[in-house]
């Protein structure tokens, strides 16, 4: 089956430095990958979708300087978080659409703490 | 706007007992509706989904029904197990090939 494999799987960085999470589709072509965060016991919201080969599209209120998104080949995306905050803090998730299917598949998500 | 309900927000369960979660969306144009289970500290995992050319679906000890007039689809999980116990979300796909937009989350507790 369809397999998304996201790394790291935690994180712990100083407040104001940047922080990359690699997401990859290992077993098909995905030309579209999505961002999601999710706060503890709240549900999971979608920050942005990211296209191969063209800019991605935030979510209002996600600021694209801050969260930046690379979806250079068919197989992975990287979402930076430049400059983090406490408030960052968070646990974000990827998935990834396999081109052609309706299935969304997703990664096993970035546990990232900032102190 | 694009927008998913989910309820309730927790529920427990004996073990043998059936669970049900009901979710409602608003755009009348979406056609993919997946349920995910979610485990402390993972990622969603799919357990079913549906489409719009159907009413319903079942896959042993879990069936999904989706009525599209009313907009709204519920996820059923019979014979409960403590195993089953998770966060589990609904969610609705907005702008055909797009993003999919989650529920709030129902927090399943299967006692023994």
């Amino acid at each position: 089956g369809a397999v998304v494999s996201q790394h790291p799987s935690r994180v712990i960085c100083k407040s104001g430095t940047s922080v990359k999470i690699e997401c990859r589709s290992l077993d098909f072509q995905a030309t579209t990958m999505f961002w999601y965060r999710q706060f503890p016991k709240q549900s999971l919201m979608l920050m942005a979708t990211s296209n191969e080969g063209s800019k991605a599209t935030y979510e209002q209120g996600v600021e694209k300087d801050k969260f930046l998104i690379n979806h250079a080949s068919l197989t992975l995306s990287t979402l930076t978080v430049t400059s983090a905050h406490p408030e960052d803090s968070s646990f974000y998730i990827c998935s990834a659409r396999n081109r052609g299917a309706y299935g969304y598949t997703f990664g096993s998500g970035t546990r990232l703490t900032v102190v | 706007g694009e927008n998913v309900e989910q309820h309730p927000s927790t529920l427990s369960v004996q073990e043998g007992d059936s669970a049900v979660i009901k979710c409602t969306y608003s755009d009348s144009a979406s056609n993919y509706f997946p349920w995910y289970k979610q485990e402390l500290g993972k990622g969603p995992q799919l357990i079913i989904d549906i489409r719009s050319n159907v009413g319903e679906k079942k896959d042993q000890r879990i069936a999904v029904t989706l009525n599209k007039t009313a907009k709204h689809f519920s996820l059923h999980i019979t014979e409960t197990q403590p195993e089953d116990s998770a966060v589990y979300f609904c969610a609705a796909i907005y702008n055909q090939g797009g993003k999919l937009i989650f529920g709030q989350g129902t927090e399943l507790s299967v006692k023994p």
